[in-house]
């Protein structure tokens, strides 16, 4: 069963437009998430992290959005760049515990 | 700046094989984990090391045993390989401090 989700496998967006990814958790004892970028034949990089008790991260052009009693968050990327291109995926973890759940990922795909 | 290094970068086994997956980080990091990656699944946990001395299973470690050497290393090892094996494994550690993972750049491995 898998707690942390994200339902769109892809996305494809314009050369300075806004990225939006979706990441959705159903494990209410998750308190601190992450997104990782991934590139082809290489290992996830984290990107950016939030805490629970925040409910915005910004960091450059990469913006994580929390919203708890929807259990949802969202990875804004503005602008996007081709260098953006790659698999996105949304991690969570509960409090004190060693292990993180991921999301099956979402493919970002920047048109020139 | 090595971080994790994974071996080999490249298997393929028969059926019934065995072969031991390496991984080593050089971050001095407690916590040490085993995933593998299939299309559509994100990050599936096999197994993980919370400290130098214990291993854990995590969501898949079905056909899977795992040798934490020390602190550095934390190997995983197929016993008897089967097609539902064939997968990207990834090695990662944990940077207990800000809660992050760094991965490997991870293991291809085609089982026939």
């Amino acid at each position: 069963d898998q707690q942390v989700k994200q339902n769109s496998p892809s996305l494809s967006v314009q050369e300075g437009r806004i990225s939006i990814l979706n990441c959705d958790y159903t494990n209410s004892m998750f308190d601190y998430f992450l997104w990782y970028k991934k590139y082809p034949a290489e290992g996830p990089t984290f990107l950016i992290s939030i805490s629970s008790i925040k409910d915005k991260n910004e960091d450059g052009r990469f913006t994580v959005f929390l919203n708890k009693s929807a259990k949802h968050l969202s990875l804004h990327i503005v602008p996007s760049q081709p260098g953006d291109s790659a698999v996105y995926f949304c991690a969570a973890s509960a409090l004190n515990d060693y292990k993180l759940s991921f999301g099956a990922g979402t493919t970002v795909t920047v048109r020139a | 700046n090595a971080g994790v290094t994974q071996t080999p970068k490249f298997q393929v086994l028969k059926t019934g094989q065995s072969m031991t997956l390496q991984c080593a980080q050089d971050m001095n990091h407690n916590s040490m984990y085993w995933y593998r990656q299939d299309p559509g699944m994100g990050l599936r946990l096999i197994y993980y090391s919370a400290s130098e001395g214990t291993t854990d299973k995590g969501e898949v470690p079905n056909g899977y045993n795992v040798s934490r050497l020390n602190k550095r290393e934390f190997s995983l090892r197929l016993e008897s390989a089967a097609p539902s094996q064939t997968s990207v494994y990834f090695c990662a550690s944990r940077e207990v401090a800000k809660n992050i993972q760094y991965f490997g750049a991870g293991t291809r491995l085609s089982v026939l």
